[in-house]
């Protein structure tokens, strides 16, 4: 059964400051990752999907690479904004298996 | 397009209450989803819809819950009788086929007290 963890939970970061975001998985036999943002109240705004074939993905500020091997994938947010403060999810589907989340990363970036 | 809608948004209710809640998915999304979301077990699909026809419900907790699509554009999702560990955020997605890009609705809060 796949296993979504991701370190930390919370992080608070000065504005400005570049930032990683981790999520491991423990069945590395992915089909795809996809990173997720939630504001507080509102559901879930898609950031980044990656395809199991791909090392990475790029969407302006943000970047998003995968390992499969090591499991692991990491969202890095470049020149953080107050606006980026929100909890970010990652989420792996596995072949023929829906999306498994994890518990997300609260993260804060002070003006 | 308005994104995935749903209603209500807030629900507070009664134990032992029926409680529905609603999804309006993407006009021409082949797939939908509901999940449920606490602090204790984060976010948890539930049941998910491809072209109207239930495929996998063993997210569903017990038999309190039951999901319906009766037309490509509604669902609904009830806990009847309600209990207050229900209580949760749920929330409902859909996406295309050809896509794996799930797209999210505001969610409904619901609280039984």
């Amino acid at each position: 059964k796949q296993e979504v963890t991701q370190i930390p939970a919370a992080l608070s970061v000065p504005e400005g400051e570049n930032l990683v975001l981790n999520c491991s998985f423990t069945d590395s036999a992915i089909y795809n990752l996809q990173w997720f943002r939630q504001d507080p109240g509102k559901g879930l705004t898609s950031l980044l999907l990656i395809q199991s074939s791909q090392r990475e993905q790029t969407s302006g500020r943000l970047n998003a690479s995968l390992d499969k091997s090591s499991g692991r994938s990491t969202l890095y947010i470049a020149a953080s904004q107050p606006g980026d403060s929100a909890t970010y999810l990652c989420a792996v589907r596995n072949y023929g298996q829906n999306f498994v989340f994890g518990p997300g990363t609260r993260l804060s970036v002070l003006p | 397009d308005a994104g995935v809608i749903q209603s209500p948004r807030h629900e507070v209710t009664e134990m032992g209450q029926e409680v529905t809640l609603r999804c309006k998915p993407i006009s021409g999304h082949d797939y939908l989803f509901w999940y449920r979301q606490t602090m204790m077990r984060g976010l948890e699909l539930l049941i998910y819809f491809n072209n109207n026809v239930p495929i996998d419900d063993s997210g569903m907790p017990e038999d309190r819950f039951s999901a319906k699509m009766p037309n490509a554009s509604f669902s609904t999702l009830k806990i009847q009788p309600s209990e207050p560990r229900d209580s949760a955020v749920y929330f409902c997605a859909s996406r295309l086929a050809s896509s794996y890009e799930q797209y999210f609705g505001p969610g409904t809060r619901l609280t039984v007290t």
